[in-house]
C-alpha cells in the first residue's frame, strides 16, 4: 500500500543545534515529495518539494531536505533552530499514476528549547 | 492573491443536523481538494475537483458528505445529519500545477455535540 511514514511524533531540540526530522515512503516509480508546516490555530505552509529535479532540495527558513531514492528516505534538515521553528511539520507524498490525492504523514512536533 | 479562503471558521452543531462549508480558492487555480484533519493526525484526502468536474473520491467521502464546485470557482462541502465522529479540521487546497505546489486555507473545524 502507498504510506508515508515519519519515524518520530515528537523532537525536542535546544535552540541553535541541528534539527532532523525522518520521514520513510513507500516504495514507487517517481513520487513527488513535500514537507509542510503547521503552526498553532494556521494553515499548512508549503517548506518545500521535490518533483524529480535536484534531489538536494532548499526551502524556506533554513530547512532543506534530500530525496533518497535508494533508502525510500525524504529526511528534514535544518542546521540552527529557532524558537519560531516550534510547530508540527507533515511529510507528504504524492505517487504518480491516477490519483491526485496527497498521503500525509502522521507529523512530527518539533518543540525548541531555549 | 489572498490565498486560499475557508468559511466558517469553526462551525458547532447538534448531532443530526446539516452543515456546509466554503472554499474560494486562488482564482487562478483549476485544482480544488478537500481534506479532513482529526486531532494527532495528518489530513486525510476527501475529493478532488479540476475546474467543476469532481475526478476523485475517497472512500472516506460517506453518502452524506457532497462537495460541488459550480462554474470552476468556489466550492462547498456539506454534510448531512452530522455525527460525532464527523468532529475535524477541514481543509480546502488549491494548486495550478503540481510543480508549484499546493496552497492550504486555515480550515474550517467542526465540533457535533
Amino acid at each position: 500500500a502507498q504510506s508515508v511514514t515519519q519515524l518520530d511524533s515528537h523532537v525536542s531540540v535546544s535552540e541553535g543545534t541541528p534539527v532532523l526530522l525522518r520521514c520513510n515512503y513507500s516504495s514507487s516509480y517517481s513520487p513527488s515529495l513535500f514537507w509542510y508546516v503547521q503552526h498553532p490555530n494556521k494553515g499548512l505552509q508549503l517548506l518545500l518539494k521535490y518533483t524529480s529535479a535536484a534531489t538536494l532540495v532548499k526551502g524556506i527558513n533554513g530547512f532543506e531536505a534530500e530525496f533518497k531514492k535508494s533508502e525510500t528516505s525524504f529526511h528534514l534538515t535544518k542546521p540552527s533552530a529557532h524558537m519560531s521553528d516550534a510547530a508540527e511539520y507533515f511529510c507528504v507524498v504524492k505517487y504518480g499514476g491516477a490519483t491526485n490525492k496527497l498521503i500525509f504523514g502522521t507529523g512530527t512536533l518539533l518543540a525548541v528549547q531555549p | 492573491d489572498t490565498g486560499v479562503s475557508q468559511d466558517p471558521r469553526h462551525k458547532i452543531t447538534k448531532r443530526g443536523q446539516n452543515v456546509t462549508f466554503r472554499c474560494d480558492p486562488i482564482s487562478e487555480h483549476n485544482r480544488l481538494y478537500w481534506y479532513r484533519q482529526t486531532l494527532g493526525q495528518g489530513p486525510e484526502f476527501l475529493t478532488y475537483f479540476q475546474n467543476e468536474a469532481q475526478l476523485e473520491k475517497s472512500r472516506l467521502l460517506s453518502d452524506r458528505f457532497s462537495a460541488e464546485r459550480p462554474k470552476g470557482s468556489f466550492s462547498t462541502l456539506e454534510i448531512q445529519r452530522t455525527e460525532q465522529g464527523d468532529s475535524a479540521m477541514y481543509l480546502c487546497a488549491s494548486s495550478w500545477t503540481e510543480e508549484r505546489g499546493y496552497t492550504f486555507g486555515s480550515g474550517t473545524r467542526l465540533t457535533v455535540v
